[in-house]
């Protein structure tokens, strides 16, 4: 069974940083492109990051770009997402996905979601 | 940037048809997948590739392209259907991920 399972979000000042962990479980984590999504309260869903299988790509939505970094480590199944320059509208649950597709040279939908960890970016 | 537009929400009865759609400029070259998302639940695939469904998704679920909108199309609609619904493409020359506004489809 796949699973993923998100760590790391709390209560952070403006300004702060927080490192997000994912770990994957229940499939071949190397195969897959992987993805951060988040959801502010009440909002829709927003793609934040992904990250190609051998990390040689990563792209990032222009709000983040410079701020956070995403990365993954295949040997120890997880993803990350280290987020510095902390704002109040980054305050959002955080999720971890997995591609549908093994072994895609490009972005597949997410086929498999985390449960989310929450990050609130307040004084 | 790159915008899909959803209505933002949705009435149905049960056991009729509902439809949502998915607006953005030229989406007929880009691959629509859709989401359905219960309140307090992570989202989960429902249709990709502008039709095919994941496996243990209900045949009732179907997706469809025409022009410059995506369409998906829930048949004899139950109760557990109410939820958020979300398109989404890749866009290769942004290389970003969107996600439509969302659409509340609510069963009466």
């Amino acid at each position: 069974e796949v699973q993923l399972v998100e760590s790391g979000g709390g209560l952070v000042q403006p300004g702060g940083s927080l490192r997000l962990s994912c770990a994957g479980s229940g499939f071949t984590f190397s195969d897959y492109w992987m993805s951060w999504v988040r959801q502010a309260p009440g909002k829709g869903l927003e793609w934040v990051a992904n990250i190609k299988q051998d990390a040689s790509e990563k792209f990032y939505v222009d709000s983040v770009k410079g701020r956070f970094t995403i990365s993954r480590d295949n040997a120890r199944k997880s993803l990350f997402l280290q987020m510095d320059s902390l704002r109040g509208e980054d305050t959002a649950v955080y999720y971890c996905a997995r591609d549908i597709q093994t072994g895609s040279w490009s972005p597949t939908p997410s086929a498999y979601w985390g449960q989310g960890t929450s990050v609130i970016v307040s004084s | 940037s790159y915008v899909l537009t959803q209505p933002p929400s949705v009435s149905v009865a049960p056991g009729r048809l509902a439809t949502v759609t998915c607006g953005g400029n030229n989406i007929g070259d880009k691959n629509v997948h859709w989401y359905r998302q219960h309140p307090g639940q992570a989202p989960v695939l429902v249709i990709y590739d502008d039709v095919e469904r994941p496996s243990g998704i209900p045949e009732r679920f179907s997706g469809s392209k025409a022009g410059n909108t995506a369409t998906l199309t829930i048949r004899r609609v139950e109760a557990g259907d109410e939820a958020d619904y979300y398109c989404q493409v890749w866009d290769a020359n942004l290389v970003s991920e969107v996600f439509g506004t969302g659409t509340k489809v609510t069963v009466l």
